[in-house]
């Protein structure tokens, strides 16, 4: 069975430096997919990178990256230079192959970007 | 390009009364679709998916239920709601069989029951 861990309820860093989300991963399956997904306080779910464990390389989109580390089932999600617009809930998932319908998400880290 | 509507966005409801959420995508055909609730700083709990019209998969044993009367067109109803069916749901669309596909949510409805 699937399981996504996020072992950080809340985190808090200063606005321009950069912060690391933890994401560990459980799965026999050796074809799966790791999503990031961002929830402001208004509530909508925003999809912000995704990658496969058959990737060669760590996925980035602007300034969101994704440390991929497979021998450990890490996927944490770098965020670089933060802004006060990145405060939110983000939340882990995944997809494998097994059960290719569905997302398992964690149980989410609240980021705080403070002034 | 697709976009996902879901109503309404909040919703305030009597213990035992019937409840009907609506969910539609425009832009994509024969989308997967999954409704989720979200418990107050909770994760996601996947209640139904659906991967075709009449097709419903439940996750989670309980009053709700879902159909999918046309393909981009997917409804939660309940016929008597409970106290702990409060929550906020949330819809979600993802193109079929490919692995790397992210679901991408409407806005969600916040449901409350009195």
């Amino acid at each position: 069975a699937q399981k996504i861990t996020q072992t950080q309820p809340g985190m808090f860093v200063q606005e321009k430096e950069a912060v690391t989300l933890d994401c560990t991963y459980d799965t026999s399956d050796p074809s799966y997919g790791l999503f990031w997904y961002k929830q402001p306080s208004s509530g909508e779910m925003i999809f912000l990178i995704y990658q496969g464990s058959y990737d060669q390389q760590n996925a980035t989109e602007g300034r969101y990256s994704l440390n991929f580390q497979k021998a450990r089932k890490s996927a944490n999600l770098v965020i670089s230079a933060s802004q006060l617009g990145d405060s939110a809930m983000y939340f882990c998932a995944m997809r494998d192959a097994g059960s290719a319908r569905q997302l398992t998400f964690g149980s989410g880290t609240q980021l705080t970007v403070l002034p | 390009s697709q976009t996902i509507h879901q109503w309404p966005a909040t919703l305030v409801q009597p213990v035992g009364s019937p409840l009907s959420l609506e969910c539609t995508v425009e832009g994509t055909s024969n989308p997967n679709l999954y409704w989720y609730r979200q418990a107050a700083g909770r994760g996601l709990q996947l209640l139904f998916y659906s991967v075709g019209i009449g097709q419903i998969s439940s996750e989670v044993p309980q009053n709700l239920s879902a159909s999918r009367p046309q393909d981009r067109q997917f409804i939660l109803s309940s016929k008597k709601l409970l106290l702990s069916d409060s929550g906020f749901y949330l819809c979600a669309w993802s193109a079929r069989g490919q692995l790397h596909q992210p679901q991408h949510f409407g806005d969600g409805t916040r449901l409350s029951i009195l």
